[in-house]
């Protein structure tokens, strides 16, 4: 069984702050990671994936990859009330099929 | 452009009543999924169809079956619904290879009393 481990939360962050959401997972054959953002009572949306061991940045958005301590991060600088939502972190798992974390929720408070 | 549609997106079922959930995506995709989602669970897979005419099982397969249509639709069927199957329910299709973005639908809330 792959696992993709999450703490639940909440983050708690002050607006402005940086916020980091972390995620390890299992299967050291992996090669596709991904963020999503769920907004409460909507679906999950992508906002970020990575390939390649290193950082990878978008605009305020950070994702960084350590395949040798199976290890994914998801920073978002400058922090804003509307970044408040859970973060998936998603893994391939092989057969264009994707295994999610149980989710981070992230508050950021004005 | 609706993307991935859902339908019901409420439903209350009684144990021992059957329902088949639909989704249609218009975006060409051949792969498509279902998820359902708890609190405090995460998203889990359901079944998936990796192509027109072919559909396997996820990580929580019991108690549900899938039709693949045709391209476009993906049904979700429960012959017997039970209290544990209340939850959350996404389809999905998968969209660019390279970014391997799954598009979601809005989600059905299916209530078993």
């Amino acid at each position: 069984q792959k696992e993709v481990e999450q703490n639940s939360g909440p983050l708690s962050v002050p607006e402005g702050a940086i916020a980091s959401l972390n995620c390890t997972y299992s299967d050291r054959g992996s090669q596709s990671f991904f963020w999503y953002r769920q907004y409460s009572g909507k679906s999950p949306e992508l906002i970020m994936f990575i390939y390649s061991n290193g950082d990878k940045e978008d605009g305020r958005f950070t994702a960084q990859l350590n395949k040798a301590s199976q290890y994914v991060s998801l920073l978002i600088r400058d922090s804003q009330p509307s970044d408040s939502a859970t973060y998936l972190c998603a893994v391939d798992s092989g057969y264009s099929t994707l295994t999610f974390g149980k989710g981070t929720m992230l508050l950021v408070s004005p | 452009n609706a993307g991935v549609t859902q339908t019901p997106k409420f439903q209350v079922l009684k144990t021992g009543q059957s329902m088949t959930l639909q989704c249609a995506q218009d975006m060409n995709h051949n792969s498509m999924y279902w998820y359902r989602q708890d609190p405090g669970m995460g998203l889990r897979l359901i079944y998936y169809s990796a192509s027109e005419g072919t559909t396997d099982k996820g990580e929580v397969p019991n108690g549900y079956n899938v039709s693949r249509l045709n391209k476009r639709e993906f049904s979700l069927r429960l012959e017997s619904a039970a209290p544990s199957q209340t939850s959350v329910y996404f389809c999905a299709s998968f969209g660019d290879a390279n970014t391997g973005e799954l598009f979601f639908g809005e989600g059905s809330r299916l209530t078993v009393l």
